[in-house]
């Protein structure tokens, strides 16, 4: 059965630094995989997702993330950080064959000016 | 397109009474997921039901039912409520099977159980 580990619960950075949230999955396939970012009060909006190709994937809002089958991770990235990326992100993971999609417990990231 | 819409945004019941969240999909979409978020437990799958059969169903007591209609349009019951069941309830779409397509995300219904 596929899962997914968010390691980190709560991360807080100053705005303008780099960010990288870390996403750990176990699946016996090929994987796909999906960031998603949920705002107080909001539902989830998706950043970005990799099904295949390019290891380096770019979505919305300045975020990337990259595939590494290797480490079984796919971490988020972003180079600078601005206070309104405050919010909760989700990693989640599913694949063809599966039955659903698994999500991480979730990173809450806090961002001081 | 319009986003995925939720009724009611907000709830308030009190123990043993029953609570049916509505849920309309993006137009076009045949997969509706309902979700059950608290500050312990995290996001956890209730079910999806796609083409108006519940495709799967995650680890909740048969209190938690639902149904998918012909125009995809969802709801969500819950019989008996207790006060654990106090949380945000998030509806999402997706064109087909939810495992390998992208999710949108309604706003969520908040409950309040007293």
């Amino acid at each position: 059965a596929q899962s997914v580990t968010q390691p980190d619960i709560h991360i807080t950075v100053s705005e303008g630094a780099s960010l990288e949230l870390r996403c750990n999955y176990s699946y016996g396939a090929t994987p796909y995989l999906f960031w998603y970012v949920q705002s107080p009060g909001q539902g989830l909006q998706l950043l970005l997702k990799y099904f295949s190709g390019d290891t380096l994937v770019q979505g919305i809002k300045g975020f990337e993330a990259e595939f590494k089958r290797s480490q079984s991770s796919f971490n988020l990235r972003k180079p600078s950080v601005h206070w309104s990326d405050a919010a909760e992100y989700f990693c989640a993971v599913g694949g063809v064959g599966t039955d659903k999609l698994i999500f991480g417990t979730g990173t809450r990231l806090q961002v001081f000016p | 397109k319009a986003g995925v819409t939720q009724t009611p945004r907000y709830l308030i019941k009190t123990r043993g009474q029953q609570v049916t969240l509505s849920c309309s999909p993006i137009s076009g979409h045949r997969s509706v997921s309902w979700y059950q978020q608290t500050p312990g437990q995290g996001l956890q799958f209730l079910f999806e039901y796609f083409s108006e059969t519940q495709r799967n169903k995650g680890n909740f007591p048969g209190r938690f039912s639902g149904r998918q209609f012909s125009n995809s349009r969802s709801e969500m019951n819950v019989s008996t409520l207790e006060l654990g069941d106090s949380a945000l309830y998030l509806c999402a779409s997706s064109p087909a099977v939810s495992s390998y397509n992208e999710q949108f995300f309604g706003p969520g219904t908040r409950l309040t159980v007293l």
